[in-house]
């Protein structure tokens, strides 16, 4: 089944303490891109990448980092989360000038 | 700051009625106007989408129309069913060399009542 796929889909953490969130696709896209939504706020983007090993800032990128080694993965780190990063996460990936094939989700909370 | 604003934020409508989501822009570069739809737990999922050029689509129960000259385009949903609730996104992409953006709206959510 083609597919995006988040891991965690749900993560609690404390402010500080680095944590990676992991997204494959399995579908041969080369572009992939990271969103997170709030509410009143809808999808605003935090990273993107054309193809392997290049990467482009969004409109929020500030506190993410992101690495695109393999055309299949696109890992957001987070190397010291605070509370306003708390939000649901996508990765969503997409062919071409196609349309957005969204993952399920990871919800994080830093308190 | 919002490129796309999106309205209303929430909508109610009872079976059988009509939902209509407005969206609307200033960005003249955008090219492309995809509807998105995300039930609970779930990613956003392509509905619908329209080019600039055309001023309506339709596929089944759902209606893109598109108002190039005041720079809006609108969803509307016939014959509203309760599995039509979810939250609905428009958004608007830009495209430059070797560069690809998608603006989203806030978002509306509909309730569809039995």
């Amino acid at each position: 089944e083609a597919q995006v796929t988040q891991n965690p889909r749900y993560l609690i953490t404390v402010t500080g303490k680095k944590l990676t969130v992991t997204c494959s696709q399995n579908m041969n896209h080369e572009y992939m891109s990271w969103y997170r939504q709030d509410p009143g706020l809808g999808l605003r983007q935090i990273y993107y990448s054309m193809n392997v090993e290049v990467t482009d800032k969004g409109d929020v990128p500030e506190g993410y980092k992101v690495s695109r080694k393999e055309k299949r993965n696109f890992p957001l780190i987070l190397e010291s989360p605070s509370p306003n990063q708390t939000s649901l996460y996508f990765c969503a990936s997409m062919m071409g000038l196609g349309h957005l094939h969204f993952g399920n989700g990871t919800r994080l909370t830093v308190t | 700051q919002q490129q796309v604003k999106q309205s209303p934020q929430s909508l109610i409508v009872q079976k059988g009625g009509i939902s209509i989501i407005n969206c609307a822009y200033e960005n003249t570069a955008f090219d492309y106007f995809p509807w998105y739809q995300q039930f609970p737990g779930k990613g956003p999922a392509l509905l619908i989408a329209i080019r600039p050029d055309v001023s309506e689509k339709k596929e089944g129960r759902f209606t893109i129309s598109f108002n190039k000259s005041a720079k809006q385009f609108s969803l509307h949903i016939m014959d509203s069913q309760p599995g039509d609730s979810a939250t609905y996104f428009c958004a608007a992409r830009t495209i430059s060399f070797n560069d690809y953006k998608l603006s989203f709206g806030a978002g509306t959510t509909v309730t569809v009542r039995a």
